[in-house]
Formats: structure tokens, sequence, C-alpha cells
């Protein structure tokens, strides 16, 4: 079936570092794929998305692009910072179902000063 | 826009009392709203799905009868945990779709209630 492997966290970073958090599928055809952002005590935040293959999201400084021949979908981002802290959710949804789901566990980034 | 808000934030009650937590979509038509439930440190589970008007979906091994979903209107889910008890305190995430293109091709996440059974 579908899943989402993300690596384990939690990553911790300095101030203007350089972030990649990876993420690899498993799906039939072609899902499309996201990035969720949980800030503490709070929901989920849509960071960005791709839908097809190639397709390059990006988001306030984030970046991810779509991997069909990797089946991957690593999050990067240039230099983090402190506000950047969270725990990041890749995901999944099937082929033209958005009603189904599926993420990854989820890995922390801690971002010191 | 694609603003979801969840209310109770936070509720803490007793052990065999029933709580209502709602969910609505404030600047769009939610045809099909979720409802997760997540564990300290886990992802998210799937509980069920709604669709405006009918009778909610549920995931294999979630129990309809203690996790009564009413999506009564366009903007407006509602999960009521019956009898809770202690093992049912966890962390409850609301998420909604629309039905125009705008809002269909992802969800949109509520910000969650914490929910403490003593």
């Amino acid at each position: 079936g579908d899943s989402v492997t993300q690596m384990e966290g939690p990553v911790t970073l300095s101030e203007e570092a350089f972030l990649t958090i990876n993420c690899t599928y498993t799906a039939t055809g072609y899902p499309s794929l996201f990035w969720y952002v949980q800030y503490p005590g709070e929901g989920l935040q849509l960071l960005l998305k791709a839908t097809k293959a190639d397709d390059k999201g990006s988001n306030k400084g984030f970046e991810a692009t779509y991997r069909k021949e990797t089946t991957s979908f690593h999050l990067e981002k240039g230099s983090v910072q402190v506000s950047d802290s969270a725990v990041y959710f890749c995901a999944l949804s099937g082929v033209g179902n958005f009603n189904k789901f599926y993420f990854g566990s989820g890995t922390k980034l801690n971002v010191k000063p | 826009g694609a603003v979801v808000s969840q209310h109770p934030s936070r509720v803490i009650c007793k052990s065999g009392t029933s709580v209502k937590i709602e969910c609505r979509s404030l600047d769009f038509q939610a045809t099909t709203m979720f409802w997760y439930r997540q564990f300290p440190k886990q992802s998210l589970m799937l509980m069920a799905t709604s669709n405006e008007g009918s009778k909610a979906t549920y995931e294999q091994g979630v129990e309809k009868d203690k996790f009564l979903i009413n999506h009564a209107s366009l903007t407006l889910s509602t999960l009521t945990v019956t009898s809770a008890h202690p093992e049912d305190s966890s962390f409850y995430i609301c998420s909604a779709r629309g039905s125009t293109r705008r809002y269909q091709e992802t969800q949109y996440f509520g910000p969650g209630t914490r929910l403490l059974v003593l």
C-alpha cells in the first residue's frame, strides 16, 4: 500500500545552517506530495506541495522537488532560523484521492541561535 | 484563506463524561471533513471521514459508537467522545476539503484540541 518514510529526528542545527529532511514514498501511479509543519501545541499547516513529477514546491524559503525516479520529496532550506523550529511531516495523497492522506512519522527540527 | 478552527483548544474532563469538539471551516465550504488523532511524538492517525449530510466513514479499529461524528453543515463538524476514559486522552485534529478547485486539492488542518481525561 501507499506509505511515506521520513528521516528520524530530532535534527539540531545552528541558525543559518542548511537543512535537508529526507522523505521517500511508496505509491502506485502519481500521487500528490506535501510537506506540513506543526509548531508546538498547534495543528498542521501546509508548507508546500507538488502534484506531478519534477514539480518543485516552495514557500518561505523551503523547497522540495517531486522526484519520480527516486520516489523522493526531500525538504530543503538554505538558511534556517530559530523560528523554523517545529515538527515537519511529509505526506502523500492517492492519485486523485485527496481524501486519503498518508503521513510520515514527522521530523522534529531544533534550530539554535 | 482556508482557515479551519477548533473549539475548545484544550479540555479536561472526568472519566465517564462525554466531550464534544467542534471543527469549523471559516472561509470556505467544507464538503468533506476528517478527524485525526495524534499521540505524543507520533504521526497523525485518521479516525474518520465525513461528508456533509451523510454518515461518517470510520477507519478500521475506530469505535464509531465511542467517537460520534456529525457533519451537519458545510462549515461545521463535531466529534463527541462518549464515556471518555484516560486512554482517550490525546490531541485531536480536524481537517477539511472544499468542493471548489482552490480548496479541493489538499486538506486544511485545524489547530487541534488537547483532551485530558482524569
